[in-house]
């Protein structure tokens, strides 16, 4: 079965400051990878994805991630966070089975100062 | 487009009762989900539907039935709820495959007292 770890329960980062949020997944087939963004009280929304072809994918609001088959990673980024960031991050890994359902990290909390 | 709705968006309920969580979405989506989202632990997957009339189990399916009666909605049972119930349910909808990504709903906050 997969899994996903998101070693990062809580970060803190400066407005203006780059951000690298860790994803680690465990799966083994090559996956379809994705991360979330969710803001307080709303649903999830969908940043970025990854199924094959260029490893740097370009997503929403300024965000990219690389996929690292090596290091079975698959880190989220962005050069500059901007105030409303501030959110909550999902890592997850699309199954194998015909629904394909998708399986997520525990999450990582983005809070930017000011 | 509504997207995916969620219905209700709060509930109180006390140990022992039952309710239905309906989740309906505009997109014809084939695919359905019902996720569990509790601190600490992401979504949890507890049932869903890859078509009208087919439901399946997730990985924390006891204690909650679904149904998918019609292809739109999607709905959610708690027969007999427990404290342990209490979370914020997320519906989701997708397209086969999953390249797509899902589609979720806003949520449902469910507190068993």
């Amino acid at each position: 079965a997969q899994s996903v770890t998101q070693p990062d329960i809580h970060i803190t980062v400066s407005e203006g400051a780059s951000l690298e949020l860790r994803c680690n997944y465990s799966y083994g087939a090559t996956p379809y990878l994705f991360w979330y963004v969710q803001s307080p009280g709303q649903g999830l929304q969908l940043l970025l994805k990854y199924f094959s072809g260029d490893t740097l994918v370009q997503g929403i609001k300024g965000f990219e991630a690389e996929f690292k088959r090596s290091q079975s990673s698959f880190n989220l980024r962005k050069p500059s966070v901007h105030w409303s960031d501030a959110a909550e991050y999902f890592c997850a890994v699309a199954s194998s089975g015909s629904a394909r359902q998708l399986t997520f990290g525990s999450g990582t909390q983005l809070t930017v100062l000011p | 487009n509504a997207g995916v709705t969620q219905t209700p968006k709060f509930r109180v309920l006390k140990t022992g009762q039952s309710m239905t969580l309906l989740c309906a979405q505009d997109m014809n989506h084939e695919y359905m989900y019902w996720y569990r989202q509790d601190p600490g632990m992401g979504l949890r997957l507890i049932h869903y539907s890859v078509g009208e009339g087919t439901t399946a189990k997730g990985e924390v399916p006891d204690g909650y039935n679904v149904s998918r009666l019609k292809k739109q909605n999607f709905l959610l049972g708690l027969e007999s709820a427990a404290p342990s119930q209490t979370s914020v349910y997320f519906c989701a909808s997708s397209y086969p495959p999953v390249n797509y990504g899902y589609t979720f709903g806003s949520g449902t906050r469910l507190t068993v007292v």
